[in-house]
């Protein structure tokens, strides 16, 4: 299996500012990797596909950027409906993994 | 808008199968890759494995012995997980996606916990 390590697992920020998450793949995985939020009781929401492409309907604050095993996902103006957790998935090959999460807290 | 809706005993009796449905409503099950996701409480997520609406399977295999992913002509998806322990007590989600790929997209159904337990 390809393990995906994100970093941080949890941090504090504050409304307004830069948050960056990183995730790392066990092997290349080319840009086969979205990233996902889920908010308490719901269903993990797609933000970022195939690495970089924007999920419709997401705000422009969020980003993701990297290729073959380091992949980061940044939210460039943190907004209080940001609170939540963030997860990595690489569907490059069998079984699709996630990354353990990390979970963003209002500083 | 398409929607997703998992349905099942929210409770099941260790050794015995933990069987749920997901009901795809406002689209079809062609020409899409499903898969099934879960989540122990408090704890990450698991992909369990997709099924392609030709009917088409592949299974984690960590779960590969016991598990089975089916699609029926009704919208209609389904997981079998067998001799269920606790470490099974989790909430499953269906999902669009996850599966050839692709990753699982905007189309998921708002989960429903299974608890195993005597």
């Amino acid at each position: 299996d390809i393990q995906m390590t994100q970093s941080p697992s949890s941090l504090s920020a504050s409304v307004g500012d830069r948050v960056t998450i990183t995730c790392r793949a066990s092997q290349g995985i080319r840009n086969d990797l979205a990233w996902y939020q889920q908010k308490p009781g719901k269903a993990p929401k797609r933000l970022i596909y195939a690495a970089s492409s924007l999920q419709g309907g997401v705000p422009l604050r969020f980003s993701g950027s990297g290729s073959g095993t380091e992949f980061t996902l940044t939210i460039s103006s943190l907004q209080p409906e940001d609170f939540a957790t963030y997860y990595c998935l690489q569907h490059n090959s069998y079984p699709q993994t996630f990354g353990q999460g990390t979970k963003v807290e209002i500083k | 808008q398409m929607q997703l809706q998992e349905s099942g005993p929210g409770l099941v009796r260790p050794s015995e199968t933990l069987s749920l449905t997901c009901a795809v409503s406002g689209g079809s099950v062609s020409p899409y890759f499903w898969s099934w996701i879960r989540q122990p409480p408090g704890r990450g997520l698991e992909w369990i494995g997709y099924i392609f609406y030709s009917g088409r399977t592949t299974y984690n295999p960590s779960l590969r012995s016991r598990v089975t992913i089916s699609v029926d002509t009704s919208n209609q998806l389904s997981l079998k997980l067998n001799s269920v322990t606790a470490a099974d007590t989790a909430v499953y989600y269906c999902a669009r996606g996850g599966g050839g790929d692709y990753s699982p997209d905007e189309f998921w159904g708002q989960g429903t916990l299974v608890t195993v337990s005597s």
